[in-house]
């Protein structure tokens, strides 16, 4: 089966811009997660949906940072206005929901770096 | 979730078994552990999971001891595209929480 996809690979930016990254998950895969891993450090889960519903969002800039996904399919990741230490790998991960017990494994795709100058 | 706690790096020479410990005290009754590993420049990548007993696939081991306050993840052939970061995490439905992890050297 295809794996997770991702896009841009890359992005470079200057502070204040805006950005968005895209995520199409596995194939019948329920669960989508946006995780943001700074360098030498794990990733931090940032949000993560139910189908198109948001289970968590705790650890999300809210007054910076926006995520949606329209259908329960694909997602967005976004940022605006970006600022220095956003620089980050933004990982999306997904994972089948099976209720009651924690088995959900997440597959993760390939990241976007960003780079913001 | 419960935290872990992993040793920041570790060296193991190729063809020798690789073992990875990670404490896990405060783990409770329901709470999964699992290990992914992260090759530079991509996502990480499942390796095994467990709740009470030892499990194998075709990747590793993972030995959890009987209280749960720790585990161990072997792998038994190590190769030089086993060095990456691995990740130990403890985790309900759901929710999971990456610390940093260990770095594997693999060494010819």
């Amino acid at each position: 089966e295809a794996g997770v996809a991702q896009s841009p690979r890359y992005k470079i930016i200057e502070k204040r811009q805006s950005v968005a990254f895209w995520c199409n998950p596995i194939s019948g895969h329920a669960t989508l997660y946006w995780y943001q891993q700074i360098l030498g450090q794990g990733p931090k889960l940032l949000i993560q949906f139910q189908n198109n519903g948001v289970v968590d969002d705790s650890q999300l800039p809210k007054d910076r940072f926006s995520a949606e996904r329209l259908k329960g399919v694909d997602s967005t990741l976004k940022i605006q206005p970006a600022k220095l230490e956003d620089s980050a790998v933004y990982l999306c991960a997904s994972s089948r929901w099976t209720s009651g017990v924690a088995k959900n494994i997440q597959y993760f795709g390939a990241g976007t770096r960003l780079s913001v100058l | 979730d419960a935290k872990t706690t992993q040793p920041t790096s570790m060296d193991c020479a190729e063809g020798r078994a690789a073992n990875l410990p990670c404490n896990h005290s405060t783990i409770s009754g329901n709470e999964y552990v699992y290990w992914y590993r992260q090759i530079h420049s991509q996502g990480p990548q499942y390796i095994i999971h467990g709740l009470k007993n030892n499990e194998t696939n075709e990747m590793a081991s993972l030995i959890i001891t009987e209280d749960r306050k720790s585990s161990t993840l072997i792998l038994p052939h190590a190769t030089l595209r086993d060095t990456a970061v691995y990740y130990c995490i403890v985790r309900v439905v759901g929710k999971s929480t990456f610390g940093d992890g260990t770095t594997l050297t693999v060494k010819p």
